[in-house]
Parts: C-alpha cells; sequence; structure tokens
C-alpha cells in the first residue's frame, strides 16, 4: 500500500524557515517524480515544487523561487522542502504527492499534509 | 506560464442528474510525443487531500467510479458526473502537467440541490 505522511509544520515568524519531510512507503521511491503542492487556508490548491526519481531535475513555483528547495533521499525513501525566508502567505497545508517517471505527469497518491502557519 | 480557469464557480444538482465542469487553459496542453492532453482532474472533500480521478483529459483512474468521465482537446476540457451521488460532494480541480508551473485552476464546488 502506497503510503506519503509529511511531517515538520510547525508554527513560525516571518522569515524563519522550516523542512518539511514526506516519508513513502509501499513503492519504489526512486522510480518516482514527487511533488510539493500546498493549499491556503480555505483556498485552492497552488502547485509548489517537483523533483525527478533521481532528484537530477527540480522546477519551483516562481512564488518559492529563491527560498524553497526541494531534494530527496532515496536511500531514506524522503522528500523534503526547505523553506526560508517564510511569509505569511506561505500559510498552508503542505501536501507531498507522487508522480510517475517524469517530472510532467498527474499526482495519483497524496499525504494527509502538513500545517505550516507563518505568524509573528 | 499556464492559467487555468474552471466555470462554474460552483453547481448545485439534483441526485442522479448530470453535473459538468468546465476547465480551459490559455495554451494547448496537447504532449506530441503521445498525441495527448496532459490534463487531469481532482475530486477534494472536506478535510481530505485530492484525489486523483482523471489523467491524460480522459483516463480514469483505477478505483473511480465510472459515472466519472472527463473529455476534450487542446484547451478546452469537461468533466461530466453522469448521475450524481451524495459522495461526489466535493471541489473538483483540473490540473495541466503539459510544462512547468504544473498549475492548477480554481476549483468547482459541487452540491446537492
Amino acid at each position: 500500500e502506497v503510503q506519503l505522511v509529511e511531517s515538520g509544520g510547525d508554527l513560525v515568524q516571518p522569515g524563519g524557515s522550516l523542512r518539511l519531510s514526506c516519508a513513502a512507503s509501499g513503492f519504489t521511491f526512486s522510480s518516482y517524480a514527487m511533488s510539493w503542492v500546498r493549499q491556503a487556508p480555505g483556498k485552492g490548491l497552488a502547485w509548489v515544487s517537483v523533483i525527478s526519481g533521481s532528484g537530477g531535475t527540480t522546477y519551483l513555483a516562481d512564488s518559492v523561487k529563491g527560498r524553497f528547495t526541494i531534494s530527496r533521499d532515496n536511500s531514506k525513501n524522503t522528500l523534503y522542502l526547505q523553506t526560508n525566508s517564510l511569509r505569511a502567505e506561505d500559510t498552508a497545508v503542505y501536501y507531498c504527492a507522487r508522480g510517475s517517471g517524469a517530472t510532467n505527469t498527474a499526482l495519483d497518491y497524496w499525504g494527509q499534509g502538513t500545517l505550516v502557519t507563518v505568524s509573528p | 506560464d499556464i492559467v487555468m480557469t474552471q466555470s462554474p464557480d460552483s453547481l448545485a444538482v439534483s441526485l442522479g442528474e448530470r453535473a459538468t465542469i468546465n476547465c480551459k487553459s490559455s495554451q494547448s496542453v496537447l504532449y506530441s510525443s503521445n498525441n495527448k492532453n496532459s490534463l487531469a482532474w481532482y475530486q477534494q472533500k472536506p478535510g481530505q487531500p485530492p484525489k486523483l480521478l482523471i489523467y491524460w483529459a480522459s483516463t480514469r483512474e483505477s478505483g473511480v467510479p465510472d459515472r466519472f468521465s472527463g473529455s476534450g482537446s487542446g484547451t478546452d476540457f469537461t468533466l461530466t458526473i453522469s448521475s450524481l451521488q451524495a459522495e461526489d460532494v466535493a471541489v473538483y480541480y483540473c490540473q495541466q502537467y503539459y510544462s512547468s508551473p504544473f498549475t492548477f485552476g480554481p476549483g468547482t464546488k459541487v452540491d446537492i440541490k
């Protein structure tokens, strides 16, 4: 059974940092691209970032470029999102989701999400 | 960036009736290498993560009831629920995965009339 479990969300002050993690199980992690998608309270879905199975290809939304970094450790079956210089508008539930082999695919499994709150 | 729009913002349909949601992309999402449209539909119920319903614009994900269908090509797409059930109350999102950033539509809320 495919499972994705996010962690690392917290209340953080503006300008602060958090590292989000997504522990994957039930599939060959290194064979799949992985994505982060966020959802601000009461709002729609917003794509954040994707990383290829090998980790060699990454893409970021313009709104987080220069502040967020996506990475993965295939030996630990874990996806990461390093978030720096956080702003109030980064407040959201952050979901990790599985793609297929390529970075440009639909997202077939999603975690339950982890809440990041940016507030003084 | 490809901008995704959806219509209507919300709709209420009687149980057993058809629900139709439209999605439009600001440029074609037809992937030339396989002649398929890089368009997915997701369902999100309150308090839950999104669930993939349809990919490549018209391919139903495994386990998704056949009352859900997707159609369209190029820039115009449609999600149809042929006979609305109570458990279909949710927000529905389209997403293009043709080019980064892989943008979502704003969502369409479906309720029971």
